[in-house]
């Protein structure tokens, strides 16, 4: 069935480090691949996505990479600051549903 | 003004007992969602609805029934509450497949 594998589970760096964070999918047929952000007892939310007929995606501090070949995905993070802390999920979408699966999410801590 | 607002926050509740989870979404989308979130952070979906039509029923068990009186309100209703269904409890909504979801709130749900 339709699997998403996140890793790591958790990450910690210092501040101004970069950060990355894999993703793999099953499905073939998925085309749209988000990240969330979800800090302490809040909402996940949207930080950027990618769709499968771009391979990178860039938005400041931030960027999205997909291999479609190997269904990989990954976030990458550069000058990381104590606000980046929080959980990280990937997800990935195909069909004409819209259903979103999820990887386990990432537990990112930026030391000061 | 919140785009996905549920109600309510929390929920505190004894075994056996029935209770509804309210969720609205002012951003005019077509597509609704819930996902259990656990204790592990794991965000699975539960069901979907497409203007008021049930698309994603996942292998939940029947104590749990949506219900979407229209295309702008997906509400949960539980049955015989049992202790595994302690969680938070998010509804969504995005424009439909290959978009990205807003998030409500979520409501954290405790059996005792």
């Amino acid at each position: 069935g339709e699997n998403v594998e996140q890793h790591p589970s958790t990450l910690s760096v210092q501040e101004g480090d970069s950060a990355v964070i894999k993703c793999t999918y099953s499905d073939s047929a998925s085309n749209y691949f988000p990240w969330y952000k979800q800090e302490l007892g809040k909402r996940p939310q949207l930080i950027i996505d990618i769709r499968s007929n771009v391979g990178e995606k860039k938005d400041q501090r931030i960027a999205v990479t997909l291999n479609k070949t190997a269904k990989h995905f990954s976030l990458h993070i550069t000058e990381t600051q104590p606000e980046d802390s929080a959980v990280y999920f990937c997800a990935a979408s195909g069909g004409n549903t819209g259903k979103l699966i999820f990887g386990q999410g990432t537990t990112l801590q930026v030391k000061p | 003004d919140t785009a996905v607002s549920q109600t309510p926050k929390y929920l505190v509740t004894q075994m056996g007992n029935d209770k509804s989870i309210k969720c609205e979404q002012n951003l005019g989308h077509d597509t609704m969602y819930w996902y259990k979130q656990d204790s592990k952070k794991f965000l699975k979906i539960m069901f979907s609805y497409n203007n008021k039509e049930l698309i994603i029923n996942e292998t939940v068990p029947n104590r749990f029934s949506p219900k979407s009186p229209d295309k702008a309100h997906l509400n949960l209703h539980i049955n015989s509450l049992e202790l595994g269904d302690s969680a938070v409890y998010f509804c969504a909504s995005s424009l439909g497949q290959g978009e990205g979801y807003t998030f409500g709130s979520g409501t954290r749900l405790t059996v005792v």
